[in-house]
């Protein structure tokens, strides 16, 4: 079956430290990797995306994953965190929109990162 | 660019009504629009998939006759809540992607109260 797995449901950092959040999928396909981030109320803005090459990924706002295929994850890391970090962050799965899923996306749970000052 | 908009943005309304979100991308032709649901602190659930001028492909367990979608251009596709009741109280998001672009993305969100 397929399915992502967000093992962490909130984190709490303070602001300055580094962040990993977690990401494991199970997908019988190439997998097509995403992260999301969503500030409350709002819509889903991406961070980054793994398609191919590379397995470490730079996103926006300093963000970058790393795709492990071995261990079947793809976590997001961040050196640095900010206050305005503070969101719901998704991870997600999907197929290439020419291989007939037509791009449907699997989203994890979520996990709910704040930042203490 | 790529941008997806969503109205209206908040709704309220009684049980008993329908109620229609739209979903437009602005500035590209959307072959595909998917809707999604989303209850508060949950992650998003699929609740159909649209391709402009077909019908909406629905996932399991969610009621086609209570969340009709239609995709009439490809820029534009809706979702109306026909009867809605309490239990539809959500955030509803719509996202689109053009064939050739392997990224969904994302409107605003409509949050649905029903009295």
């Amino acid at each position: 079956a397929q399915s992502v797995t967000q093992p962490d449901i909130h984190i709490t950092v303070s602001e300055g430290a580094s962040l990993e959040l977690r990401c494991n999928y199970s997908y019988g396909a190439t997998p097509y990797l995403f992260w999301y981030v969503q500030s409350p109320g709002q819509g889903l803005q991406l961070l980054l995306k793994y398609f191919s090459g590379d397995t470490l990924v730079q996103g926006i706002k300093g963000f970058e994953a790393e795709f492990k295929r071995s261990q079947s994850s793809f976590n997001l890391r961040k050196p640095s965190v900010h206050w305005s970090d503070a969101a719901e962050y998704f991870c997600a799965v999907g197929a290439l929109v020419i291989y007939n899923q037509g791009g449907k996306l699997i989203f994890g749970q979520g996990t709910e990162l704040s930042v203490k000052p | 660019g790529a941008v997806v908009s969503q109205h209206p943005s908040r709704v309220i309304c009684k049980s008993g009504t329908s109620v229609k979100i739209e979903c437009r991308s602005l500035d590209f032709q959307a072959t595909t629009m998917f809707w999604y649901r989303q209850f508060p602190k949950q992650s998003l659930m699929l609740m159909a998939t649209s391709n402009e001028g077909s019908k909406a492909t629905y996932e399991q367990g969610v009621e086609k006759d209570k969340f009709l979608i239609n995709h009439a251009s490809l820029t534009l596709s809706t979702l109306t809540v026909t009867s809605a009741h309490p239990e539809d109280s959500s955030f509803y998001i719509c996202s689109a992607n053009h064939r050739g672009l392997d990224e969904q993305f994302f409107g605003p969100g409509t949050r649905l109260t029903v009295l």
